[in-house]
């Protein structure tokens, strides 16, 4: 089945310091995964996209990984911000026809001053 | 360039009743997606189209839920008779055309509260 497993479910942190984000998924067969921040009350945005032949995309004080052997990726925040607070999603293509998104069901990050 | 348009952002009604959603694409973009989102999870594909056409909608609930997208161009969700099941974020996205990795574009969010 395919799936995509987010942890930890929510995380609190202090402004100014950095945490990582994890996702594991059983989507096959596999085309890109998708890291996306999503502001309370807005759509999904895209922060980063990895093929299965990349094993880092940074985007600004984001940094996403992809490991395609473990089926893991992680997103690390750098030097948080009061903004970074947000739910990031992990989403992964399949490739089929049709562009299918699995999508992951977040972490929510409180980034606190 | 303008963004997916959603409206209206906030809908509550009562169990029941009936609700419409209209999503306008980015102007250009041959494929629009809705889905759904309850609280505290990833979204959910209800529906697909390819132009005018429906690509996917194996997960919609199609005894309450029905959508349209008559000239290929805006789209509207419909939900008839609602339950409170249904409260949740009705997103509308869209991307350049399928397949390949084109990214999906995200609008607001419509927020439905059935009571």
């Amino acid at each position: 089945k395919n799936q995509v497993e987010q942890s930890p479910q929510s995380l609190i942190i202090l402004e100014g310091k950095n945490c990582t984000l994890q996702c594991n998924y059983t989507v096959s067969p596999f085309s890109n995964l998708r890291w996306y921040k999503q502001d309370t009350g807005r759509g999904p945005v895209s922060l980063t996209i990895m093929t299965f032949s990349e094993n880092t995309k940074s985007n600004g004080r984001y940094t996403a990984t992809l490991d395609a052997d473990t089926k893991q990726s992680s997103l690390h925040i750098t030097a948080s911000q009061l903004s970074d607070s947000a739910s990031y999603i992990c989403v992964v293509t399949l490739m089929e026809y049709g562009n299918k998104l699995v999508f992951g069901a977040g972490t929510i990050l409180r980034v606190k001053s | 360039e303008a963004g997916v348009a959603q409206s209206p952002r906030y809908k509550i009604i009562e169990k029941r009743q009936s609700v419409a959603f209209w999503c306008n694409p980015i102007s250009g973009h041959a494929t629009l997606y809705w889905y759904q989102q309850i609280l505290g999870q990833g979204p959910k594909l209800l529906i697909q189209f390819q132009n005018n056409g429906v690509v996917d909608d194996s997960q919609l609930p199609k005894d309450r839920f029905s959508a349209e997208r008559l000239k290929g161009v805006d789209s509207t969700l419909k939900i008839q008779p609602a339950k409170l099941e249904d409260s949740a974020v009705y997103l509308c996205a869209s991307s350049l055309r399928v397949p390949g990795n084109n990214e999906q574009y995200f609008g607001p969010g419509t927020r439905l509260t059935v009571t």
